[in-house]
């Protein structure tokens, strides 16, 4: 069984540009997570999707947003970068209504520079 | 705010003995936590978790310990191996939020 895909693994761009990451979940799971892990630091939360919705959001600016489509796959959006977001980009998932949130399977990371 | 800690950021031991990685939490109303392995290059994935009915939980190498009056939480991994060398984390799931509140991670380095 496939594992969280996501796509590109890196990608660097320069400051005030946008990225788009995108991630696959596992076949079967709707919930699809975003965290992103900047150097040094632990792994915080940007967003939660499930079943197409957001359902949750991190405390980041307006700037990072996404959205999940039909397939249950997802994008992330980060417009006007700036140079701190340069970081490691988790995406993960979770099959529907499992309890208590938390056994999450992640993807192998976008690894976002911005120059 | 950083609801979970973990204040060291890595740990050396050699193989065959005990690594024990620590973990603080200050919200009490957290009621389960996990511990997840990340090695290089690679997603974290998912090693063992405990409920805050139970104060150990046991699987294989692996036992968590939760002492909630002191809001701290413990993996113990043992006998230590080369391959168990990786940055851990512990997290906690805040409810209905869908979210994971991670520790900063211990790098851990198992010596042959």
């Amino acid at each position: 069984e496939a594992g969280v895909t996501q796509s590109p693994t890196h990608l660097i761009k320069t400051r005030g540009q946008q990225a788009t990451l995108r991630c696959s979940p596992i076949s079967g799971h709707t919930s699809v997570y975003w965290y992103q892990q900047a150097l040094g630091l632990g792994l915080q939360f940007l967003l939660w999707y499930d079943e197409g919705e957001e359902r949750n959001r991190g405390n980041f600016p307006p700037r990072f947003s996404g959205r999940q489509f039909p397939n249950y796959s997802s994008e992330l959006n980060v417009n006007a970068l700036e140079l701190e977001d340069s970081a490691l980009y988790l995406c993960a998932s979770s099959p529907a209504g499992r309890r208590p949130y938390g056994e999450l399977f992640f993807g192998e990371g976008s690894r976002l520079t911005v120059l | 705010d950083q609801q979970v800690k973990q204040n060291s950021p890595s740990l050396s031991v050699q193989e065959g003995r005990i690594s024990i990685l620590n973990c603080d939490y200050t919200n009490s109303m957290f009621d389960y936590f996990l511990w997840y392995k990340k090695y290089p290059a690679e997603g974290p994935t998912f090693l063992i978790s405990i409920s805050s009915i139970k104060d150990k939980n046991e699987d294989g190498r692996f036992t968590v310990f939760l002492n909630k009056s002191a809001k701290h939480l413990s993996l113990h991994i043992v006998p230590s191996q080369p391959g168990d060398s990786a940055v851990y984390f512990c997290a906690a799931p805040p409810s209905n939020t869908g979210k994971l509140i991670f520790g900063q991670g211990t790098t851990l380095q198992v010596k042959p």
